[in-house]
C-alpha cells in the first residue's frame, strides 16, 4: 500500500523558513516523479514544484527562488525547503506521487503570519 | 498557464440520478505521444485528492465503474452515474500536458 506522511509543518513569520519532508512507502521511491501541491484554506489546488527520478527540479512561478525540492532515495523522504516565506504561502502542502499525482500524503499545515 | 475552466461550480444532485462536470482547457491537452494528459480528482471532506480518471477517461485502480471521462482536445467531461452518498466533496480536473501543472476551479458535488 502506497503511503506518503507529511510533516514538517506550523507557524513561522513572514521571511522566515520551514522544511517539509514527505516519508514514503510502499512502492519503488526512486523511480518515480514527486511533487509538492498546496491547497489555500477553503480554496483550490496549486502545483507548487516538481522533481524527477534524476532530480530534475522544477517550481511555478510563485516559489522559484525561494522553495527548493529535494530528494533522498536511500530514505525514500521528499523535501521542500521554504525560505522567505510570504503571508500567501500559508497554505496546506501536500506531496504527491508521479506525474499524474496519482497518491496523496494527509498534508501538513503551514501559516505564515507575525 | 493553461487555464482549466470547470462548469458548473457547484452541484445538487438526488441519490440514484446522474451528474456531469465539465472542464474547458485554453490550450489543447493533446501532445504529440498521442495521449491526452486530462486528470480528474475528488476532495471528500478532510480528505487530500484522490486520483479518480487518468488520460481523459481510464478509471484509476479501485474507482468504481460509476465515474466516467470523455473529451478531447480542449472539452472534457466526467460523468457520474448513479451518485451516491460518497460521492460528495469537490471534483477538479488537471493538466500535467506542460508546467505548470493546473487545475480547475474545482465543483462542489452535494447530495439532496
Amino acid at each position: 500500500e502506497v503511503q506518503l506522511l507529511e510533516s514538517g509543518g506550523g507557524l513561522v513569520q513572514p521571511g522566515g523558513s520551514l522544511r517539509l519532508s514527505c516519508a514514503a512507502s510502499g512502492f519503488m521511491f526512486g523511480n518515480y516523479v514527486m511533487n509538492w501541491i498546496r491547497q489555500l484554506p477553503a480554496k483550490g489546488l496549486e502545483w507548487v514544484s516538481g522533481i524527477s527520478v534524476s532530480s530534475g527540479t522544477y517550481y511555478a512561478d510563485s516559489v522559484k527562488g525561494r522553495f527548493t525540492i529535494s530528494r533522498d532515495n536511500s530514505k525514500n523522504t521528499l523535501y521542500l525547503q521554504m525560505d522567505s516565506l510570504r503571508a500567501e504561502d500559508t497554505a496546506f502542502y501536500y506531496c504527491a506521487q508521479g506525474v499524474s499525482l496519482d497518491y496523496w500524503g494527509q498534508g501538513t499545515l503551514v501559516t505564515v503570519s507575525s | 498557464d493553461i487555464v482549466l475552466t470547470q462548469t458548473p461550480l457547484s452541484l445538487s444532485v438526488s441519490p440514484g440520478q446522474s451528474a456531469a462536470i465539465s472542464c474547458k482547457s485554453s490550450q489543447s491537452l493533446l501532445y504529440s505521444d498521442g495521449k491526452t494528459y486530462l486528470y480528474w480528482y475528488l476532495q471528500k471532506p478532510g480528505q487530500p485528492p484522490q486520483l479518480l480518471i487518468y488520460e481523459v477517461s481510464n478509471r484509476f485502480s479501485g474507482v468504481s465503474d460509476r465515474f466516467s471521462g470523455s473529451g478531447s482536445g480542449t472539452d472534457f467531461t466526467l460523468k457520474i452515474s448513479r451518485v451516491e452518498a460518497e460521492d460528495v466533496g469537490v471534483y477538479y480536473c488537471m493538466q500535467s500536458l506542460q508546467l505548470p501543472k493546473t487545475f480547475g476551479q474545482g465543483t462542489k458535488v452535494e447530495i439532496k
